[in-house]
C-alpha cells in the first residue's frame, strides 16, 4: 500500500507546520504517524488519524479524510525538528510514507 | 516501562541465515501483536512482519516471504525473526516494536534495532 508523503516541510518557530500523506481512499483506514530523530528509534506521535499516546504533547495533532491524512503541529518548537512517517494498515500489510524531514528555522 | 532489547546482529555473507531476537519487559508480551521493522541506512521506515499474541497469525511484507519467518516464545518473553537466503537489500537496521492491539496495527513501543549487514 503506496503512501506518499512531501520530502520536506519547513516551518518558522512557533508558527503551524502541515504535513501530509496521501494513499487510495486513505480515509478509509486508520492513520498512525511516527517522529524519528536523527540517531534515535522511532516514536509514535499520533494513532487512529487523531490519538496521542501519554507524553505527547498537545500541539501534536491529525485529520484523516479522503485520501489525505495530515500530522499538524501547532506552535512547532526547535525540538519538533525531525523526520516524520505516515502508516496505514492494509490487507494485513503495514506500509510507511517515504518520510518527511521537518526543519524548523 | 517498556522495554524492547534486540539482538544477534552482524556481518553476514549474501545466502546466508541469521537469526534475530527481541527480549521484552515491561508488560503483559502474550497480550500484543509484535512487528519487526527495518531502515536501510539513509532511508525511510520498511515494515517487515507481524505476529498475533499468540502466534497463531503471521504477516510478512512481499520482499521477505518465504525468506523470513517471525515467531514468538510467550514463555521467554522473546520475539524472533529468523531470516535465511539473505541478499544484500536486506541490509538494514531492524526495529522490534510492540503493537498497541493483540493483533494489529499501531507500533506503539520499539527498541533500539539491531543492524544487519549483508556482505560478501
Amino acid at each position: 500500500y503506496e503512501l506518499i508523503q512531501p520530502p520536506s516541510v519547513s516551518v518558522s518557530p512557533g508558527q503551524t507546520a502541515s504535513i501530509t500523506c496521501s494513499g487510495d481512499k486513505l480515509g478509509d483506514k486508520y492513520a498512525c504517524w511516527y517522529q524519528q530523530k536523527p540517531g534515535q528509534s522511532p516514536v509514535l506521535v499520533i494513532y487512529q488519524d487523531n490519538k496521542r499516546p501519554s507524553g505527547i504533547p498537545e500541539r501534536f495533532s491529525g485529520s484523516n479524510s479522503g485520501n489525505t491524512a495530515t500530522l499538524t503541529i501547532s506552535g512547532t518548537q526547535a525540538m519538533d525538528e525531525a523526520d516524520y512517517y505516515c502508516q496505514a494498515w492494509d490487507s494485513s500489510t503495514g506500509g510507511f510514507g517515504g518520510g518527511t524531514k521537518l526543519t524548523v528555522l | 516501562q517498556v522495554q524492547l532489547v534486540e539482538s544477534g546482529g552482524g556481518v553476514v555473507q549474501p545466502g546466508r541465515s541469521l537469526r534475530l531476537s527481541c527480549a521484552a519487559s515491561g508488560f503483559t508480551f502474550s497480550r500484543y501483536g509484535m512487528h519487526w521493522v527495518r531502515q536501510a541506512p539513509g532511508k525511510g521506515l520498511e515494515w517487515v512482519a507481524v505476529i498475533s499474541d499468540d502466534g497463531s497469525n503471521k504477516y510478512y511484507v512481499d520482499s521477505v516471504k518465504g525468506r523470513f519467518t517471525i515467531s514468538r516464545d510467550n514463555s521467554k518473553n522473546t520475539l524472533y525473526l529468523q531470516m535465511n537466503s539473505l541478499r544484500d537489500e536486506d541490509t538494514a537496521v531492524y526495529y522490534c516494536a510492540k503493537d498497541l492491539y493483540s493483533s494489529g496495527s499501531v507500533f506503539e513501543h520499539w527498541g533500539q534495532g539491531t543492524l544487519v549487514t549483508v556482505s560478501s
